[in-house]
């Protein structure tokens, strides 16, 4: 069946340092990938999207490129921010709408 | 903008107990879902609710039950609450069930002792 797989946290970063949390997915389709981020004591939060290969979905200084021959859908951010911490989940939904998320990867951004 | 409300935002039960959270959205959106939310497993669907008057077993349904009250309400309910069911609850609601994103709420943590 459908999976997605993250890289395992926690990862921690000083502030203004370059960001990459790796996703790959297993799908038998042409699925949806998501970036999705909660902060603590929240809920999740949509971060970015993309619907087809070589989309680039982009949002808050964060990007991710759907990479259909890879397989991934890596979440990049050129300088984090303290404000960044929190964790993210890489998510796909198939054709069939149904929604398969990461584990999780927590992020922690020290000054 | 409320979006997507859950209640209680924290539980405390004994094996055996029942309980009911309450989800509302106020996005006129048709579909609803409760996921569950534990350590190294990510999210995993419980139950959905892709129109008002519908409902559907997810991942792991065995223990929960649901009602859709009307196009904003969604609930779960634990007739006999089990240690296994500590986790967080999460609701979530979607415009319709093919268009993509996922509203969630901000969780409800329980505890079953």
């Amino acid at each position: 069946g459908d999976s997605v797989t993250q890289m395992e946290g926690p990862v921690t970063l000083s502030e203004e340092a370059f960001l990459t949390i790796n996703c790959t997915y297993t799908a038998t389709g042409y699925p949806s990938l998501f970036w999705y981020v909660q902060y603590p004591g929240e809920g999740l939060q949509l971060l970015l999207k993309a619907t087809k290969a070589d989309d680039k979905g982009s949002n808050k200084g964060f990007e991710a490129t759907y990479r259909k021959e890879t397989t991934s859908f890596h979440l990049e951010k050129g300088s984090v921010q303290v404000s960044d911490s929190a964790v993210y989940f890489c998510a796909l939904s198939d054709p069939g709408n149904q929604f398969y998320f990461g584990t999780g990867t927590s992020l922690t951004v020290i000054p | 903008n409320a979006g997507v409300t859950q209640t209680p935002k924290f539980q405390v039960l004994k094996t055996g107990q029942s309980m009911t959270l309450q989800c509302a959205q106020d996005m006129n959106h048709n579909s609803m879902y409760w996921y569950r939310q534990d350590p190294g497993m990510g999210l995993r669907l419980i139950y959905y609710s892709a129109s008002e008057g519908t409902t559907d077993k997810g991942e792991v349904p065995n223990g929960y039950n649901v009602s859709r009250l009307n196009k904003r309400e969604f609930s779960l309910r634990l007739e006999s609450a089990a240690p296994s069911q500590t986790s967080v609850y999460f609701c979530a609601s979607q415009r319709t069930r093919d268009t993509g994103e996922l509203f969630f709420g901000e969780g409800s943590r329980l505890t079953v002792l």
